[in-house]
């Protein structure tokens, strides 16, 4: 198993271009999400996705979209890079969002994008 | 509101003595669970433990436990034995069961550990 895996692992970007960011699992996991970090303030959730064909915001979504077109596969697309969006973006998934909190269920993470926007 | 508080940004601890990294969390979900990770220099992020609401012992996984306090609604991780490789950032996070299903994995803004030789 590969796992989680984010491409590219680095990217620098001028202002006002637009990329995606790739993630894939190959854990068959029905959740994935987007995460940005910033030093000082943890994970901050961008979206997320609780299965194929179904995605939606959190607490950060602004400049950002997402699709989820098959259960492996949560890319990310910044729409027209800021700077304010400089930042390192972690991918992750787990099996699922229940309530049953008898199952660990952690999230496994992606290696990580650093992204920079000039 | 911040749902999980880590008041440590930064933490000195000398090789081979045990270190407590505070964690607390609010929710008003009566079933959800508790997270530990730990990033290091290299950037990934490493899964440590993990503690339900409703388990009734403290759970531990290697040189790693967690001591939960309930009532209290606090989370802390106890490191013993030190050693120079768990020198990372140490993130607290919190899965809440039935509320806000889908954003329901929240981290804690992190504290950094330096272990001393």
């Amino acid at each position: 198993n590969a796992g989680v895996t984010q491409t590219p692992k680095f990217q620098v970007l001028k202002t006002g271009q637009s990329m995606t960011l790739q993630c894939a699992q190959d854990m068959n996991h029905e959740y994935m999400s987007w995460y940005r970090q910033d030093p000082g303030m943890g994970l901050r959730l961008i979206h997320y996705s609780v299965g194929a064909g179904i995605t939606d915001q959190g607490e950060v979504p602004n400049g950002y979209n997402v699709s989820r077109s098959t259960t492996e596969d949560f890319p990310l697309r910044l729409l027209s890079a800021a700077p304010s969006q400089t930042s390192v973006y972690f991918c992750a998934s787990s099996w699922t969002t229940s309530g049953d909190t008898s199952e660990v269920d952690e999230q496994f993470f992606g290696p990580g994008t650093r992204l920079t926007v000039l | 509101a911040q749902k999980i508080t880590q008041t440590q940004p930064g933490m000195f601890v000398q090789e081979k003595e045990a270190v407590t990294l505070d964690c607390t969390y609010d929710t008003s979900d009566q079933s959800y669970g508790l997270f530990w990770y730990k990033q290091p220099s290299s950037g990934e992020m490493i899964f440590l433990i993990y503690q339900g609401s409703y388990d009734e012992q403290n759970a531990t996984e290697g040189r790693y436990s967690l001591n939960f306090q309930k009532a209290r609604k606090s989370a802390n991780l106890v490191i013993s034995a030190s050693q120079l490789g768990d020198s990372a950032m140490y993130f607290c996070a919190m899965r809440e069961g039935l509320l806000n299903y889908g954003q329901n994995f929240v981290f804690g803004p992190g504290t950094r550990l330096s272990v001393l030789p």
